[in-house]
């Protein structure tokens, strides 16, 4: 079935340092892909999304691209914030009616200045 | 609504109790998702409902738990005979499917604990 792999967390770094979170997955068809947030004590909300290969989402100094040939959508931040600490979430869905939108682990975050 | 809505926002109950869950979806969403979120567990599936299609029950981790969607709009996740490992937040999201895929909304979810 589909699934989605994320790196394992916590993810510690300083202040303007460079981040990337590994995100690959597994889909039958051609699936939409996501990054959701989820700040301390607030709800998940979708941070990008790509929905065909080589799109790249970007929001909040944030970017992913869709890679289909490693089928991949890795999370990138050039200069972190400490405002950026949070959860982050990589997540599927197939084009198909009747399909769930799949959630990766999660992986934790944690900046310090 | 403006949001997803979830209630209660907490919930303690004893062992062995049921519990209902309520979620307000988006008006006009079709697509209605429950997930658990267990701590170091991230997003776990749970149910979806899609229009007036079968709902996808994969994920539901045993049949004490069943959800149901009535007319189309307001889904509740039922728990019966709580147990301990039952204590999570459960989140509900909604989206509206076309065949451009559009994202999910989340709602704050609901703490349950069972004690």
């Amino acid at each position: 079935g589909d699934s989605v792999t994320q790196m394992e967390g916590p993810v510690t770094l300083s202040e303007e340092a460079f981040l990337t979170i590994n995100c690959t997955y597994t889909a039958t068809g051609y699936p939409s892909l996501f990054w959701y947030v989820q700040y301390p004590g607030e709800g998940l909300q979708l941070l990008l999304k790509a929905t065909k290969a080589d799109d790249k989402g970007s929001n909040k100094g944030f970017e992913a691209t869709y890679r289909k040939e490693t089928t991949s959508f890795h999370l990138e931040k050039g200069s972190v914030q400490v405002s950026d600490s949070a959860v982050y979430f990589c997540a599927l869905i197939t084009n198909q009616a009747g399909t769930a939108l799949i959630f990766g682990k999660g992986t934790t975050l944690s900046v310090s200045s | 609504g403006a949001g997803v809505s979830q209630s209660p926002s907490n919930k303690v109950t004893e062992k062995g109790k049921d519990v209902e869950l309520r979620c307000d979806p988006i008006s006009g969403h079709t697509a209605l998702y429950w997930y658990r979120q267990s701590l170091g567990q991230g997003l776990e599936f749970l149910i979806y409902f899609q229009g007036n299609s079968a709902p996808d029950k994969s994920g539901l981790p045993s049949d004490r738990f069943s959800a149901e969607r009535t007319g189309g709009s307001v889904s509740t996740l039922t728990i019966q005979r709580t147990q301990q490992e039952d204590s999570a937040v459960y989140l509900c999201a909604s989206s509206l499917w076309s065949s451009s895929v559009t994202e999910a909304f989340f709602g704050q979810g609901t703490r349950l604990t069972v004690v």
